[in-house]
């Protein structure tokens, strides 16, 4: 159980465009998800907070014109990097919160997205 | 943005050895959970710890959450190969948002 995927796994796009990213909760049902970034040997930093229904909420410094997030669903929410340069380039993570286990502060994680910029 | 301090930063040791780390803040935290992430792979959730005091196992893993909040522990008992990897702390401490910071990363690699 509590199952989180990502696509695509690695995508890499040419500096200007626009990518998309979706993260699914496969066997439950998540009102708050969230998106990290990590870049190579280093932690995990909080980008937003997506909930159901609502406007994410952005972490201090992060962009929310450029990483644009949108959770349409209980069990979907997509971060789109528009206009991409080549210092996104990076390693998206998200995770997700079970709605139905109450205030449980455990998340659970997707298997990233590697970005590459060129 | 705020991290926890990770202790120590990345260890070798033998299999079958223990291993223990640590994550401490300069804040009250009101949860604390262990993650272990493999390369290029999401973190993946090892113990999580709601009570000041609490000690919680997971099979050879046992965790504790420091009495002052401020501080969490994670023992590795008998250490094998595939428990090469980095260990993530992370921690909440503002009701209702669910927002966790994460610690800096302790890197672990079992020599066969």
């Amino acid at each position: 159980g509590a199952v989180v995927s990502q696509h695509p796994s690695w995508v890499i796009c040419k500096s200007g465009t626009s990518v998309k990213i979706e993260c699914r909760s496969l066997d439950f049902q998540a009102t708050t998800m969230f998106w990290y970034r990590q870049f190579p040997k280093q932690s995990l930093m909080l980008m937003a907070t997506s909930n159901e229904g609502s406007k994410a909420t952005y972490e201090q410094g992060v962009e929310k014109d450029k990483f644009l997030i949108n959770h349409a669903s209980l069990t979907l929410s997509t971060l789109t990097v528009t206009s991409a340069h080549p210092e996104d380039s990076s390693f998206y993570i998200c995770s997700a919160r079970d709605f139905h286990r109450g205030n449980t502060y455990e998340q659970y994680f997707g298997p990233g997205t590697r970005l590459t910029v060129t | 943005g705020q991290q926890l301090n990770q202790s120590p930063q990345s260890m070798f040791i033998q299999e079958g050895e223990d291993v223990s780390m640590n994550c401490t803040s300069s804040s009250i935290f009101n949860t604390w959970l262990w993650y272990k992430q493999d390369p290029g792979e999401g973190p993946v959730l090892l113990i999580a710890l709601y009570k000041a005091g609490e000690l919680t196992s997971n099979g050879r893993l046992t965790a504790q959450f420091g009495i002052t909040r401020k501080d969490s522990f994670l023992n590795i008992s008998a250490s094998i190969p595939s428990d090469v990897g980095i260990y993530f702390c992370a921690g909440t401490y503002t009701s209702g948002t669910y927002k966790y910071i994460f610690g800096t990363g302790t890197r672990l690699k079992v020599l066969a």
